[in-house]
């Protein structure tokens, strides 16, 4: 069981410029989470998948942020017209089912905007 | 506004203490609050969880407090050893409905020897 595969680690991008981040969940996991980590915010919820459906987004700032999982085993976070402040580390969780279930939480991609 | 507060920020305890860390809560809709850890350069990882169904749930040296009416929740680490050293957090969900994780901003727990 490889757990929860976040591709890739660490990411640099210039201020402007597009950044997609891959989540591979734990097979056999309905759910998919995504979060996002900074010193200041600490951890954030952005997005959830159930079934590959988005459920809620609620946490998704809207104008630069979109998320899809076009199959059970992958995940994409794409962020267009990065800036500075989109800096944190991106973490992707899975479960067997949504709600009240331990979220397995994958190593996270560190996103660095210059 | 802050749906989960947790305190301390920060707590040192030495070796063999209880460290107690406190949540409380203000959506009456969540049930179900899980304690998660974090050692430095790793992600987090569930400690233990509870539901309302209980007031108190053990698991080792961990114990997590439950008080459905005053809206609050801690965790007690009993006999706490240098390698609890970490950043816990705590979080609430509503299980049924979305699922998504409501975190605390976390306490770092330095326990020394």
């Amino acid at each position: 069981n490889a757990g929860v595969i976040q591709t890739p680690r660490h990411k640099v991008t210039g201020k402007g410029q597009e950044a997609t981040l891959w989540c591979e969940p734990i097979s056999g996991h309905s759910a998919v989470f995504w979060y996002r980590q900074t010193i200041v915010q600490g951890l954030e919820f952005l997005t959830y998948f159930r079934n590959q459906a988005p459920i809620d987004d609620s946490g998704m700032p809207k104008e630069r942020f979109s998320a899809q999982m076009p199959n059970q085993s992958h995940s994409t976070l794409k962020i267009q017209s990065t800036q500075p402040q989109d800096s944190a580390v991106y973490l992707c969780a899975s479960s067997l089912v949504g709600g009240g279930a331990e979220q397995f939480f994958g190593p996270g991609t560190r996103l660095t905007v210059l | 506004q802050q749906q989960v507060r947790q305190s301390p920020q920060s707590l040192t305890v030495w070796e063999g203490e209880t460290a107690i860390l406190n949540c409380s809560y203000e959506d009456s809709t969540f049930d179900y609050f899980p304690w998660y850890h974090q050692f430095p350069g790793e992600s987090p990882a569930l400690l233990i969880a509870i539901r309302p169904v209980s007031n108190k749930k053990e698991d080792g040296r961990f114990t997590i407090f439950f008080n459905k009416r005053e809206k609050k929740f801690s965790l007690h680490i009993a006999d706490s050893q240098p390698g609890d050293s970490a950043t816990y957090f705590c979080a609430a969900s509503d299980g049924g409905n979305t699922g998504k994780l409501i975190f605390g901003l976390g306490t770092t727990l330095q326990v020394q020897p």
